[in-house]
């Protein structure tokens, strides 16, 4: 299996601008979810599917961000417009979850955004 | 509410030491699952293992050994005669009720210098 892959690797845009991320989760996984990592944040979480629904976008941090999964093989994060302190690596997960969480997590490599 | 406390921001050691990387945990869910992942220079987090609140048996794999202790609330990592190659960042990690959501610490950056 190719483990969860992640485009673009890199990101650099300018401020204002739609920013696009995507996620491709393993195969057979249920679960997607999405966190960003930051120096003064750490690692969070942004939100989480479950069977393509998403169930709890509470970490979502505002309006600017949307996150889709139209089927189970792919997902994507939207930013927009894109501002300066949303500059972080972006990282998609993927589970399988028979009844709750009790698998791991596999991660992407991440897609590190820079919004100049 | 749930976290996850990781004291040690850096450790720094020589190679073929051992080191514990501390991590400890709250939450008032008692089924729970606790997680080590490793963040190597190169940005990608791997994962390391689990472990379920119902299991406290210690696990060791080669050079890695985890002891999990529910009474202090405690999911330490050992790193026997460390290498170079071990240089990384590590995260423990709690997983949340049902949802599989990982609630993360901040992670402890161990450097294994030659």
């Amino acid at each position: 299996d190719a483990g969860v892959i992640q485009s673009p690797r890199h990101e650099v845009t300018e401020m204002g601008q739609e920013v696009t991320l995507r996620c491709k989760p393993i195969s057979g996984h249920n679960s997607l979810f999405w966190y960003r990592q930051t120096m003064m944040r750490g690692l969070e979480l942004l939100i989480y599917f479950n069977n393509n629904v998403p169930i709890d976008d509470s970490g979502m941090p505002e309006d600017r961000f949307s996150a889709k999964m139209p089927n189970a093989s792919f997902s994507t994060l939207k930013i927009q417009p894109s501002e300066p302190r949303d500059s972080a690596v972006y990282f998609c997960a993927s589970s399988f979850s028979p009844g709750g969480g009790r698998t791991e997590a596999f991660f992407g490599q991440g897609t590190r955004l820079t919004v100049v | 509410a749930q976290k996850v406390t990781q004291a040690q921001t850096e450790i720094s050691v020589v190679e073929k030491e051992d080191v514990t990387l501390d991590c400890v945990y709250e939450t008032r869910d008692t089924t729970y699952y606790l997680f080590w992942y490793k963040q190597p220079p190169s940005g990608e987090l791997v994962f390391l293992i689990r472990r379920n609140s119902f299991d406290e048996q210690n696990e060791i794999s080669g050079r890695y050994s985890w002891n999990f202790q529910k009474s202090t609330s405690s999911f330490n990592f050992t790193i026997t005669a460390s290498q170079v190659v071990d240089s990384a960042v590590y995260f423990c990690a709690l997983s949340e009720g049902n949802t599989g959501k990982l609630i993360f610490g901040q992670g402890t950056t161990l450097q294994v210098k030659p």
